[in-house]
């Protein structure tokens, strides 16, 4: 079983709606939580950073963690199709820099 | 630009060739991580470097890889005797020292490397 699981889509959806992602993990002890958007053939970017359990908004992006559920979510609201892209969510444990990354979920949106 | 820099972007190597992958971090900063991408799959963490030295490699193959990051210079990632399952994206990413603060991790544009 993989530490963290993510699924891969494709997520269509049409211009305007809100793309809902999420990730599921099995360690406890990861305690920092990121979300990168990945263009084809192109590094991932850092969208957000979050550490406690909430809600955490920057713009058209609201990312919310549930330690206690083990659950993390992206959401991106008004969506365009400059957001057709990888997503991939990625945590780390408090001691070591080391990211572990879901495998990313394929968002395709539609004008 | 003061991003993450890769060199090469694409590399093609025969199978038994040698693969030198270069790795310069943003400015300011020191902490250096490799991750590998295989088709289809996600980023898995290689390994972890600060000047001159290996913090974490366990994500390295046994055989074959090495990293380096010295005193002066971007950091190296070596692949000896490539074979085809190495054919991979390599992705470099650096962060500052403070991870407890907030730093996080910040990618290049990574190299493609094809193996013959």
């Amino acid at each position: 079983q993989k530490e963290v699981e993510q699924d891969p889509g494709p997520l269509s959806v049409p211009e305007g709606a809100i793309v809902s992602l999420n990730c599921t993990y099995s360690n406890s002890a990861f305690q920092y939580f990121m979300w990168y958007r990945q263009y084809s053939r192109k590094g991932p970017e850092l969208l957000m950073y979050t550490y406690s359990s909430g809600n955490k908004e920057d713009g058209r992006f609201t990312a919310q963690v549930d330690k206690s559920s083990k659950y993390i979510s992206l959401f991106i609201r008004d969506s365009q199709p400059s957001d057709s892209a990888t997503y991939l969510c990625a945590m780390r444990k408090a001691a070591g820099n080391k990211l572990t990354f879901g495998g990313g979920t394929r968002v395709l949106v539609k004008p | 630009n003061a991003g993450v820099m890769q060199n090469p972007r694409h590399l093609v190597r025969r199978r038994g060739q040698e693969a030198r992958l270069r790795c310069s971090p943003m400015k300011g900063h020191s902490h250096v991580y490799w991750y590998r991408q295989l088709p289809e799959e996600g980023l898995k963490f290689m390994v972890y470097l600060q000047k001159e030295n290996i913090i974490d490699e366990s994500g390295m193959p046994k055989e074959r890889f090495s990293a380096e990051f010295p005193k002066e210079g971007p950091s190296i990632l070596r692949i000896q005797q490539v074979v085809r399952g190495d054919s991979a994206a390599y992705f470099c990413a650096s962060s500052g020292d403070r991870p407890w603060a907030g730093d996080t991790q910040y990618f290049g544009p990574g190299t493609r490397l094809t193996v013959l």
